[in-house]
């Protein structure tokens, strides 16, 4: 597509409750990147894929956090056991070979 | 590890005024320097960049020059509009490719006419 697209864009969900959030980044980027905004807080990365492979997971903040990517293409963030620390913006960003990034506009968590 | 630093914010600013927002980094090698923007309601989008010493990022009357010497990335404009109100993100990236970006907490800037 023109652009990296994200959905949903918002999702309020209950304590407890596990959500999937997907990223469907620019046809031939072969590079994607999960990013957490937390209120008032800078970018926190997530996980990087090189293609369907995730050479470095290290800012998954937990175990209840994991991700996936297939056919090189769509990717999905999924929470399990969801807490209210988790509320906040999910953004995905998709470069070819890691060059020139381009955002998606996020996927607001709000857990109550 | 690689961080960056910028000035805290929130600025405000009167329309025409100048605007400079303070961005330093740490990092092993020689990364390249991104300032991203965040409009109300909107996705990051890439302001301007520089990828080595002394290159100088410019877009919309926005400029930064990387400035190895003292590890900074300051981005300024001379006359700032309304319209510049958002968020402000300083950015590195590492030399290699498919490096993560590593961003600065932001600085809001609200511009009033």
């Amino acid at each position: 597509g023109a652009g990296v697209s994200q959905s949903p864009s918002n999702k309020v969900t209950e304590k407890g409750k596990d959500v999937e959030l997907r990223c469907d980044p620019i046809s031939g980027h072969t590079a994607l990147y999960w990013y957490r905004q937390s209120l008032g807080q800078g970018l926190e990365f997530l996980i990087y894929f090189q293609g369907n492979s995730a050479p470095d997971k290290s800012g998954l903040p937990s175990d209840r956090f994991s991700a996936e990517r297939t056919g090189g293409s769509v990717s999905t963030l999924t929470i399990q056991r969801t807490q209210q620390e988790d509320s906040a913006v999910y953004l995905c960003a998709s470069s070819f070979l890691g060059y020139g990034y381009t955002f998606g506009s996020g996927t607001r968590l709000t857990v109550v | 590890g690689n961080s960056v630093t910028q000035m805290e914010g929130p600025v405000t600013l009167s329309e025409e005024a100048f605007l400079t927002i303070n961005c330093t980094y740490t990092a092993t090698g020689y990364p390249s320097l991104f300032w991203y923007v965040q409009y109300p309601g909107e996705g990051l989008q890439l302001l301007l960049k520089a990828t080595k010493a002394d290159d100088k990022g410019s877009n919309k009357g926005f400029e930064a020059t990387y400035r190895k010497e003292t590890t900074s990335f300051h981005l300024e404009k001379g006359s700032v509009q309304v319209s510049d109100s958002a968020v402000y993100f300083c950015a590195q990236r590492g030399e290699t490719s498919g490096s993560r970006l590593t961003f600065g907490e932001g600085t809001q800037l609200t511009v009033n006419p």
